[in-house]
Protein backbone atom coordinates (compact mmCIF):
# COMPACT_ATOMS: atom_id res chain seq x y z
CA UNK A 1 0.00 0.00 0.00
CA UNK A 2 1.12 3.51 -0.65
CA UNK A 3 2.17 5.61 2.55
CA UNK A 4 4.83 6.81 4.87
CA UNK A 5 6.87 4.31 5.88
CA UNK A 6 8.65 4.64 9.21
CA UNK A 7 11.84 2.39 10.30
CA UNK A 8 12.34 1.62 13.14
CA UNK A 9 9.30 1.69 15.24
CA UNK A 10 10.38 1.44 18.48
CA UNK A 11 14.04 1.94 20.03
CA UNK A 12 16.04 2.42 23.18
CA UNK A 13 19.15 4.52 23.30
CA UNK A 14 21.82 5.40 26.03
CA UNK A 15 23.03 8.97 26.64
CA UNK A 16 25.38 9.80 24.07
CA UNK A 17 24.65 7.09 21.74
CA UNK A 18 23.53 7.93 17.89
CA UNK A 19 21.24 6.51 15.90
CA UNK A 20 19.35 7.54 12.21
CA UNK A 21 15.40 7.09 11.90
CA UNK A 22 14.50 6.19 8.52
CA UNK A 23 11.49 8.00 6.76
CA UNK A 24 10.46 6.34 3.20
CA UNK A 25 7.14 7.71 1.27
CA UNK A 26 6.30 5.96 -2.42
CA UNK A 27 4.01 8.52 -3.54
CA UNK A 28 6.33 10.96 -5.36
CA UNK A 29 5.80 14.00 -2.63
CA UNK A 30 8.17 16.89 -2.93
CA UNK A 31 7.83 17.99 1.04
CA UNK A 32 8.53 15.83 4.02
CA UNK A 33 8.91 16.24 7.97
CA UNK A 34 9.65 15.41 10.76
CA UNK A 35 7.51 15.87 13.86
CA UNK A 36 8.34 15.06 17.82
CA UNK A 37 5.03 14.75 19.79
CA UNK A 38 5.14 15.11 23.54
CA UNK A 39 2.40 14.97 25.74
CA UNK A 40 0.59 18.55 26.14
CA UNK A 41 2.64 19.82 22.99
CA UNK A 42 1.25 18.89 20.16
CA UNK A 43 3.53 18.22 17.16
CA UNK A 44 6.22 20.36 17.10
CA UNK A 45 8.30 20.74 13.97
CA UNK A 46 12.08 19.58 13.67
CA UNK A 47 13.10 19.59 10.20
CA UNK A 48 11.92 19.72 6.75
CA UNK A 49 12.41 19.20 3.28
CA UNK A 50 10.77 20.99 0.21
CA UNK A 51 12.49 18.42 -2.62
CA UNK A 52 15.37 16.25 -3.12
CA UNK A 53 18.67 17.61 -1.80
CA UNK A 54 17.19 20.28 0.40
CA UNK A 55 16.66 21.14 4.16
CA UNK A 56 15.13 23.79 6.14
CA UNK A 57 15.12 23.73 10.13
CA UNK A 58 11.90 23.52 11.88
CA UNK A 59 10.55 24.93 15.59
CA UNK A 60 13.06 22.68 17.38
CA UNK A 61 16.17 21.44 15.41
CA UNK A 62 18.54 21.50 18.39
CA UNK A 63 20.14 18.20 18.04
CA UNK A 64 19.20 16.64 15.40
CA UNK A 65 20.55 16.68 11.29
CA UNK A 66 18.69 15.09 8.50
CA UNK A 67 19.42 14.73 5.06
CA UNK A 68 17.33 14.23 1.89
CA UNK A 69 19.61 12.19 -0.74
CA UNK A 70 16.50 10.60 -2.55
CA UNK A 71 13.32 12.46 -3.37
CA UNK A 72 11.68 9.38 -1.47
CA UNK A 73 13.90 9.88 1.79
CA UNK A 74 13.92 11.42 4.52
CA UNK A 75 16.47 10.95 7.41
CA UNK A 76 16.63 11.96 10.82
CA UNK A 77 20.18 11.86 12.78
CA UNK A 78 20.57 11.88 16.48
CA UNK A 79 24.14 12.50 17.11
CA UNK A 80 24.41 12.31 20.69
CA UNK A 81 21.23 11.44 22.37
CA UNK A 82 19.97 12.99 25.43
CA UNK A 83 17.38 11.97 27.54
CA UNK A 84 15.25 14.99 26.79
CA UNK A 85 14.82 13.16 23.37
CA UNK A 86 12.86 10.91 24.67
CA UNK A 87 9.21 10.93 22.46
CA UNK A 88 7.61 9.68 19.42
CA UNK A 89 8.71 10.93 15.94
CA UNK A 90 6.62 11.48 13.15
CA UNK A 91 7.64 12.07 9.60
CA UNK A 92 4.71 12.95 7.30
CA UNK A 93 4.94 14.06 3.31
CA UNK A 94 2.67 16.32 1.27
CA UNK A 95 2.25 16.61 -2.54
CA UNK A 96 3.86 20.06 -2.30
CA UNK A 97 3.23 23.28 -0.84
CA UNK A 98 -0.69 24.35 -1.61
CA UNK A 99 -1.43 21.54 1.58
CA UNK A 100 -4.94 20.62 -0.45
CA UNK A 101 -4.79 17.06 0.83
CA UNK A 102 -3.04 17.94 4.09
CA UNK A 103 -0.24 15.42 4.75
CA UNK A 104 0.02 11.79 5.05
CA UNK A 105 2.17 10.45 8.57
CA UNK A 106 3.83 7.65 9.22
CA UNK A 107 2.80 5.21 12.34
CA UNK A 108 5.70 6.85 14.06
CA UNK A 109 8.88 6.09 16.28
CA UNK A 110 9.21 5.78 19.91
CA UNK A 111 12.66 6.82 21.29
CA UNK A 112 13.29 6.15 24.74
CA UNK A 113 16.86 7.22 25.78
CA UNK A 114 18.53 6.01 29.04
CA UNK B 1 2.26 33.99 11.04
CA UNK B 2 -0.18 31.10 11.67
CA UNK B 3 -1.57 29.20 14.76
CA UNK B 4 -4.37 27.58 16.05
CA UNK B 5 -5.34 26.99 19.20
CA UNK B 6 -7.41 23.80 20.58
CA UNK B 7 -9.79 25.03 23.32
CA UNK B 8 -9.80 21.97 26.14
CA UNK B 9 -6.79 18.89 25.98
CA UNK B 10 -9.42 16.64 27.53
CA UNK B 11 -13.13 16.20 26.40
CA UNK B 12 -15.65 13.72 28.07
CA UNK B 13 -18.99 12.91 26.44
CA UNK B 14 -21.57 9.74 27.51
CA UNK B 15 -22.07 7.26 24.41
CA UNK B 16 -24.63 9.15 21.80
CA UNK B 17 -24.51 12.71 23.49
CA UNK B 18 -22.99 15.73 20.41
CA UNK B 19 -19.31 15.67 20.21
CA UNK B 20 -17.81 19.14 20.10
CA UNK B 21 -14.30 20.32 19.86
CA UNK B 22 -12.83 23.55 19.17
CA UNK B 23 -10.33 25.31 17.45
CA UNK B 24 -9.77 28.62 16.54
CA UNK B 25 -7.07 29.95 13.64
CA UNK B 26 -5.06 33.02 13.41
CA UNK B 27 -3.54 33.76 10.40
CA UNK B 28 -2.74 36.75 8.26
CA UNK B 29 -4.47 35.25 5.11
CA UNK B 30 -6.86 33.21 4.24
CA UNK B 31 -6.24 29.67 5.49
CA UNK B 32 -6.71 25.69 4.81
CA UNK B 33 -7.89 24.04 7.98
CA UNK B 34 -7.83 20.48 8.81
CA UNK B 35 -9.10 17.89 11.23
CA UNK B 36 -6.49 15.37 12.15
CA UNK B 37 -7.14 11.86 14.60
CA UNK B 38 -5.14 9.96 16.14
CA UNK B 39 -5.66 6.15 17.65
CA UNK B 40 -3.85 5.10 20.06
CA UNK B 41 -0.01 4.34 19.09
CA UNK B 42 -0.65 5.22 15.79
CA UNK B 43 0.32 8.21 13.25
CA UNK B 44 -2.24 10.61 12.16
CA UNK B 45 -4.81 10.40 9.97
CA UNK B 46 -6.53 12.73 7.95
CA UNK B 47 -10.52 13.43 9.41
CA UNK B 48 -11.50 16.15 7.48
CA UNK B 49 -9.83 19.54 5.61
CA UNK B 50 -11.42 22.91 4.49
CA UNK B 51 -9.80 24.59 1.16
CA UNK B 52 -12.20 27.29 0.74
CA UNK B 53 -14.92 25.60 -1.09
CA UNK B 54 -18.05 24.91 0.78
CA UNK B 55 -17.96 26.32 4.34
CA UNK B 56 -19.58 22.95 5.88
CA UNK B 57 -16.83 20.17 5.01
CA UNK B 58 -18.08 16.44 5.61
CA UNK B 59 -15.42 14.15 7.05
CA UNK B 60 -14.81 10.23 7.67
CA UNK B 61 -16.62 8.61 10.86
CA UNK B 62 -19.35 10.76 10.53
CA UNK B 63 -17.77 13.90 11.80
CA UNK B 64 -18.25 17.53 9.81
CA UNK B 65 -16.48 21.00 10.61
CA UNK B 66 -18.11 24.17 9.82
CA UNK B 67 -15.49 27.06 8.69
CA UNK B 68 -16.77 30.79 10.18
CA UNK B 69 -14.36 33.32 9.18
CA UNK B 70 -16.16 35.85 11.06
CA UNK B 71 -15.72 34.15 14.62
CA UNK B 72 -12.03 32.72 13.05
CA UNK B 73 -13.25 29.42 13.84
CA UNK B 74 -13.53 25.61 12.70
CA UNK B 75 -14.78 23.80 15.04
CA UNK B 76 -15.16 19.86 14.87
CA UNK B 77 -18.80 18.02 15.87
CA UNK B 78 -20.41 14.73 15.78
CA UNK B 79 -24.01 14.36 16.46
CA UNK B 80 -23.58 10.91 18.36
CA UNK B 81 -20.23 9.82 19.36
CA UNK B 82 -18.90 6.56 19.35
CA UNK B 83 -16.60 4.27 22.13
CA UNK B 84 -14.80 4.21 18.92
CA UNK B 85 -14.37 7.89 18.33
CA UNK B 86 -12.28 7.46 21.62
CA UNK B 87 -9.10 9.95 20.47
CA UNK B 88 -6.60 12.84 20.22
CA UNK B 89 -7.70 14.86 17.51
CA UNK B 90 -5.69 17.87 16.22
CA UNK B 91 -6.50 20.93 14.30
CA UNK B 92 -3.88 22.58 11.94
CA UNK B 93 -3.82 25.21 9.65
CA UNK B 94 -2.08 26.48 6.44
CA UNK B 95 -2.39 29.59 4.10
CA UNK B 96 -3.62 29.34 0.77
CA UNK B 97 -0.32 30.89 -0.45
CA UNK B 98 3.06 32.34 0.22
CA UNK B 99 5.91 31.16 0.83
CA UNK B 100 5.44 29.11 3.94
CA UNK B 101 5.97 25.34 3.66
CA UNK B 102 4.21 23.81 6.47
CA UNK B 103 1.07 22.64 8.84
CA UNK B 104 1.25 24.59 11.90
CA UNK B 105 -0.74 22.18 14.24
CA UNK B 106 -2.70 23.01 17.72
CA UNK B 107 -1.86 21.25 21.01
CA UNK B 108 -4.71 18.56 20.85
CA UNK B 109 -7.62 17.51 22.34
CA UNK B 110 -7.80 13.81 23.87
CA UNK B 111 -11.83 12.90 23.80
CA UNK B 112 -13.31 10.03 26.25
CA UNK B 113 -16.21 8.31 24.94
CA UNK B 114 -18.13 7.08 28.30
CA UNK B 115 -20.98 4.58 28.60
Amino acid sequence: NAGVTQTPKFRVLKTGQSMTLLCAQDMNHEYMYWYRQDPGMGLRLIHYSVGEGTTAKGEVPDGYNVSRLKKQNFLLGLESAAPSQTSVYFCASSLDGRFLYGYTFGSGTRLTVV
Amino acid sequence: AQSVTQLGSHVSVSEGALVLLRCNYSSSVPPYLFWYVQYPNQGLQLLLKYTSAATLVKGINGFEAEFKKSETSFHLTKPSAHMRDAAEYFCAVSPLTGTASKLTFGTGTRLQVTL
